[in-house]
């Protein structure tokens, strides 16, 4: 059964920094596309980013480009996100999200629960 | 204001149909795959229908999707209270090189 558990999420200030982490299971991680999506408190889902399985492309939202940096470490089976110079339009609720395509990039399939940043002074 | 225009609500009683539209552009929708998520309340968002059209396994086929030229729809029929849920349709912008989201639409099962 494939599993994605996100972590690292917590309330840091604005202009702060934070990395998120997903730990991948039951799935051969280094051959798919992964995701991060986000959803604030009471709205929709908005795509983040992604990076294709071998690391070699990524793909940034116009909202955190420049700012957030996606990675991978296939030996580990492990997804990031890094958030830098954060601000309150970043609170939001942030999904770790496998991708169907192997060696391709195709669509979202399997979700994690999530992680909670909050950002507030 | 998202990209792909969504109704933010919709509502039916038990064992009726309804359809939720999504609208878009030639760079996204017009051109590309269109997918539906389905969002129970405080749950994860769970893949409903894939390429336009296609159900994973597990999925009734009491919901259907369907595209023609820069609009999408899911359709459901036989209502059933376990529907109430938010309804996302996505898709890849090939201008913006990036996923775009619906706002969303929240179904209510009266």
């Amino acid at each position: 059964e494939v599993q994605l558990v996100e972590s690292g999420g917590i309330v840091v200030q604005p202009g702060g920094s934070l990395r998120l982490s997903c730990a991948a299971s039951g799935f051969s991680f280094g051959d798919y596309t992964m995701h991060w999506v986000r959803q604030p408190p009471g709205k929709g889902l908005e795509w983040v980013s992604l990076i294709t399985w071998d690391g070699g492309s990524t793909y940034y939202a116009g909202s955190v480009r420049g700012r957030f940096t996606i990675s991978r470490d296939n030996s580990k089976d492990s997804l990031y996100l890094q958030m830098n110079s954060l601000t309150t339009e970043d609170t939001a609720l942030y999904f770790c999200v496998k991708d169907d395509g192997f060696h391709i990039h195709y669509y979202m399939d399997v979700w994690g629960k999530g992680t909670t940043v909050i950002v507030s002074s | 204001q998202s990209v792909l225009t969504q109704p933010p609500s919709a509502s039916g009683t038990p064992g009726q149909g309804v359809t939720i539209s999504c609208s878009g552009s030639t760079t996204n929708i017009g051109t590309n795959y269109v997918y539906w998520y389905q969002q129970l309340p405080g749950t994860a968002p769970k893949l409903l229908i894939y390429r336009n059209h296609q159900r994973p396994s597990g999925v009734p086929d009491r919901f259907s999707g369907s595209k023609s030229d820069t609009s999408a729809s899911l359709a459901i029929s036989g209502l059933r209270s376990e529907d109430e849920a938010d309804y996302y349709c996505a898709t890849w912008d090939g201008s913006l090189s990036g996923w775009l989201f619906g706002g969303g639409t929240k179904l209510t099962v009266l």
